[in-house]
């Protein structure tokens, strides 16, 4: 149970363009998500926290403007990457606190990269 | 600024010894302490949660944690070749659901 689908897995994009994430919670409501992102051989970055309903709360440092959250439903929250440039090429990742337990879930990562 | 520090790493251990990592993180506040092993190109894995003070096992696995010290740890026992991933360190801060901060994670590889 309590389980994030992420897609899509992977996706080349030129630079320029915008790219899509979605997560969808298939068992349970998520009335938060939280997006990480990743780049080779680092840590998982926060970049922001969606709440269903209302506007993404980011990071310091990370542009608003450039990564657009949505999470318009209790089991949807979708990421854009727009005008994306080779730097934003990286492994993004969302996750979902489980009301259950204290514990998380994990969606299974976008490998984002532009060319 | 909140934050979680783990080894740097690389930890090379020969088959069957101890892994030991080990991870401070910044904020007395903080409640949940998970650990989570992570390979290339895919998402992290619950190792193992821990709230209370103290040693917590599984199998193989015992974290400790140490609030007083700001100090959380995970020994592997018996380690094996398929252990070898990377170790992340993640901390809650605030209440139930609320953000998980990542430390930098320590690479692990068990030599057969």
């Amino acid at each position: 149970g309590a389980v994030v689908s992420q897609h899509p897995s992977w996706v080349i994009c030129k630079s320029g363009t915008s790219v899509k994430i979605e997560c969808r919670s298939l068992d349970f409501q998520a009335t938060t998500m939280f997006w990480y992102r990743q780049f080779p051989k680092q840590s998982l970055m926060l970049m922001a926290t969606s709440n269903e309903g209302s506007k993404a709360t980011y990071e310091q440092g990370v542009e608003k403007d450039k990564f657009l959250i949505n999470h318009a439903s209790l089991t949807l929250s979708t990421l854009t990457v727009t005008s994306a440039h080779p730097e934003d090429s990286s492994f993004y990742i969302c996750s979902a606190p489980l009301v259950s337990n204290y514990g998380y879930t994990f969606g299974s990562g976008t490998r984002l990269t532009v060319v | 600024q909140k934050e979680v520090e783990q080894n740097s790493g690389p930890l090379s251990v020969p088959e069957g010894a101890i892994a030991s990592l080990n991870c401070t993180y910044s904020d007395r506040g903080s409640q949940s302490f998970f650990w989570y092993r992570q390979y290339s190109g895919k998402s992290p894995e619950l190792i193992m949660s821990i709230y209370s003070n103290g040693d917590k096992e599984d199998g193989r696995f015992t974290a400790q944690l140490n609030k007083a010290s700001q100090y959380v740890s995970l020994l592997i026992r018996d380690s094996q070749p398929s252990d070898s991933a990377t170790y992340l360190c993640a901390v809650n801060y605030g209440n139930q659901g609320g953000k998980l901060i990542f430390g930098q994670g320590t690479e692990l590889s068990v030599k057969p």
